[in-house]
């Protein structure tokens, strides 16, 4: 499966709207691209996926390039409780390992 | 709506003791369920994964083995604890392979 590349940190104040950056040049034609989130001592909590067209659902909106080649999440009106290591992973359809990396810890200051 | 339900929520073993791990889907048949391992600090490592009852497919060998004797249940274990084995470990389910996964409260393991 292609790489995937991510800030190892960002940091916020309440209230703003949040641009999270992941690089995936070499992503395939089959893979989609899929954003989790973890806090501490919790399970990562699924937060949105794409293909090739923009998605929106309540918890962000996810833009993909045209190329395919990077995607950035939004997070608008971060609160305190958007606070977490946010990760970016390309999974093909009927493949199992999604890898998880180090992601981007997002802090957020009130 | 799915629950997802692991235990025990925390455990403290001593090295070379055995081990067992619960985890229980209600509300989806047929799930697909994953073990996954995170030592503190580290980053998120699938163990297992399980389409079916009956079947068990490894990832990462850790001394570690897993089974699903039920469709709703999926058990991890091991017959001697190593120091290396102290960690986080998670269960999740999915429709299906590729999917996105449902992950559940986890496990926190310490082997002294």
């Amino acid at each position: 499966d292609a790489k995937t590349t991510q800030p190892d940190s960002m940091e916020s104040t309440e209230g703003e709207t949040v641009h999270l950056p992941c690089s995936h040049a070499t992503i395939s034609g089959n893979e989609y691209i899929y954003w989790y989130r973890q806090v501490p001592l919790q399970g990562p909590e699924y937060v949105t996926h794409g293909l090739q067209q923009n998605t929106t659902n309540s918890m962000a909106f996810l833009a993909i390039a045209s190329d395919r080649k990077s995607s950035t999440l939004i997070l608008p009106h971060v609160s305190l409780r958007d606070a977490a290591v946010y990760h970016c992973i390309l999974e093909r359809n009927n493949n199992n390992a999604p890898r998880f990396g180090a992601g981007t810890k997002l802090s957020v200051k009130p | 709506a799915q629950t997802i339900h692991q235990w025990p929520v925390a455990e403290i073993k001593a090295v070379g003791s055995p081990l067992s791990l619960g985890c229980t889907i209600k509300g989806k048949s047929s799930p697909n369920l994953y073990w996954y391992w995170q030592a503190t600090g580290g980053t998120l490592q699938q163990l297992f994964y399980s389409i079916t009852v009956g079947q068990v497919e490894s990832v990462v060998q850790l001394n570690l083995s897993a089974s699903r004797p039920k469709d709703d249940q999926f058990i991890l274990s091991t017959e001697k604890l190593l120091l290396s084995h102290s960690g986080f470990y998670l269960c999740a389910w999915s429709l299906r392979l590729g999917a996105e996964q449902y992950f559940g409260p986890g496990t926190r393991l310490t082997v002294l």
